[in-house]
């Protein structure tokens, strides 16, 4: 049972454009919604993460939107650069117990 | 403070062999979770331990795998009589607490080959 479902699977954006990755959970309990971040041979790292009290999260050029009633969140990398290429994990969880998306493959052309 | 550890980092065995995987969380974590990535696919979690204890082990095949977390020494991940659909990436991860909004730190991986 797939309980984070991430699209796309795959995205190509030039340098400087805005990458939008979305994710959609089925769980109304889940309580934490991180973003992952991982570069070929190392594991996922935590970029972003937001609790479901807010709507957006803004870290740099990072932000998370989160819409309680959709169950949808999703990530947006501003001003994309070639050193954000990497696969982005999204997940959620409650009380820990983290389930991921798929991944999206992220490519930020020069 | 050193980050999550994992070794080998690369494991190659035969088909029946045993595979052990080693996990060393951040000082001061007592969680740790394992998850399995197999080519082009998200992390499947496989099992929460906490020190001496397995917590939630429902994303872990019923047959040839176990893990343990000793109370001195790494959490450990072992597949026996390993056969080729084993072949993935292990992960990891550990947090100091299971509460909600703690952080997971994921270790750089085991890369399991089976031959």
């Amino acid at each position: 049972q797939q309980q984070v479902k991430q699209s796309p699977q795959s995205l190509i954006v030039q340098k400087g454009g805005i990458s939008i990755i979305n994710c959609a959970y089925e769980n109304t309990a889940f309580d934490y919604f991180p973003w992952y971040q991982q570069f070929p041979g190392k594991g996922p790292a935590l970029l972003i993460a937001i609790r479901p009290d807010v709507s957006e999260k803004k870290e740099g050029r990072f932000t998370i939107s989160f819409n309680k009633s959709a169950k949808q969140f999703s990530l947006h990398i501003m001003d994309s650069q070639p050193g954000d290429s990497a696969t982005y994990f999204c997940a959620a969880g409650e009380n820990n117990d983290m389930r991921f998306g798929a991944g999206t493959r992220l490519t930020v052309k020069p | 403070n050193a980050g999550v550890m994992q070794n080998p980092r690369h494991l190659v065995r035969r088909r029946g062999q045993e595979a052990r995987l080693r996990c060393s969380p951040m000082k001061g974590h007592s969680h740790v979770y394992w998850y399995r990535q197999l080519p082009e696919e998200g992390l499947k979690f496989m099992v929460y331990l906490q020190k001496e204890n397995i917590i939630d082990e429902s994303g872990m095949p019923k047959e040839r795998f176990s893990a343990e977390f000793p109370k001195e020494g790494p959490s450990i991940l072992r597949i026996q009589q390993v056969v080729r659909g084993d072949s993935a990436a292990y992960f990891c991860a550990s947090s100091p607490r299971h509460t909600a909004g703690e952080t997971q730190y994921f270790g750089p991986g085991t890369r399991l080959l089976v031959l």
